[in-house]
């Protein structure tokens, strides 16, 4: 079975500081990953994804994420947090095996002036 | 280019009625899924399709029915409402198996 585990609900940091979400998931074999991000009242919108290419990936808004095969994890970054940052922010797998997705229960990002 | 356009983005229904949301995307995509979103509880799957013509049951299907008769169209119904429907429903559709779903706004349901 496959899972996708979010560490923390929520997560508080102040402006410019750096942002750290974390993602681990369960696979029997690599599967395609993906950040969303959901702003107040609005759809997901796609933050970036990996698909077996490099495993440093960059995506938008500054966010940037890295693909740790050891340690099952994708954990979400941005050097320097900005007052727009602050949102819900879902990590999601894909198994390469199936038609499913799996999405995290999301995390709560706050920044604080 | 519209995406994923879902309809009504409200709607309060009693208990036992039926209705159905509407889910268009204009982007040629294959797969196209259902998803509720609940606090605390991430996105669940209600059904997905994989093309027109074909569905399949999600993690939550109970008390819900799909259909895909075209690429462009994937209709959700409720066939007789309960308060435990009540949630935030997107539809969402993507045009092969690596990449990223695309989601439509939301229809936010009541059940009273």
């Amino acid at each position: 079975a496959q899972s996708v585990t979010q560490l923390g609900s929520h997560v508080s940091v102040s402006e410019g500081a750096l942002v750290l979400l974390r993602c681990n998931y369960s696979s029997s074999v690599p599967p395609y990953l993906f950040w969303y991000v959901q702003y107040p009242n609005q759809g997901l919108q796609l933050l970036l994804k990996y698909t077996s290419a490099a495993t440093l990936v960059k995506g938008i808004n500054g966010f940037e994420a890295e693909f740790k095969k050891s340690e099952t994890s994708f954990h979400l970054t941005k050097p320097s947090a900005h007052m727009s940052d602050a949102a819900e922010y879902f990590c999601a797998v894909n198994p390469n095996t199936g038609n499913q997705f799996y999405f995290g229960t999301g995390t709560s990002l706050t920044v604080i002036p | 280019n519209a995406g994923v356009t879902q309809t009504p983005k409200f709607q309060v229904l009693k208990t036992g009625q039926s209705m159905t949301l509407q889910c268009a995307q204009d982007m040629n995509h294959e797969y196209m899924s259902w998803y509720r979103q609940d606090p605390g509880m991430g996105l669940r799957l209600i059904h997905y399709s994989v093309g027109a013509g074909i569905t399949d049951q999600g993690e939550v299907p109970n008390g819900y029915n799909v259909s895909r008769s075209t690429t462009e169209d994937f209709p959700l119904r409720l066939l007789s409402a309960a308060p435990s429907q009540t949630s935030v429903y997107f539809c969402a559709s993507r045009i092969t198996v690596n990449y990223g779903y695309t989601f439509g706004s939301g229809t936010r349901l009541t059940v009273v």
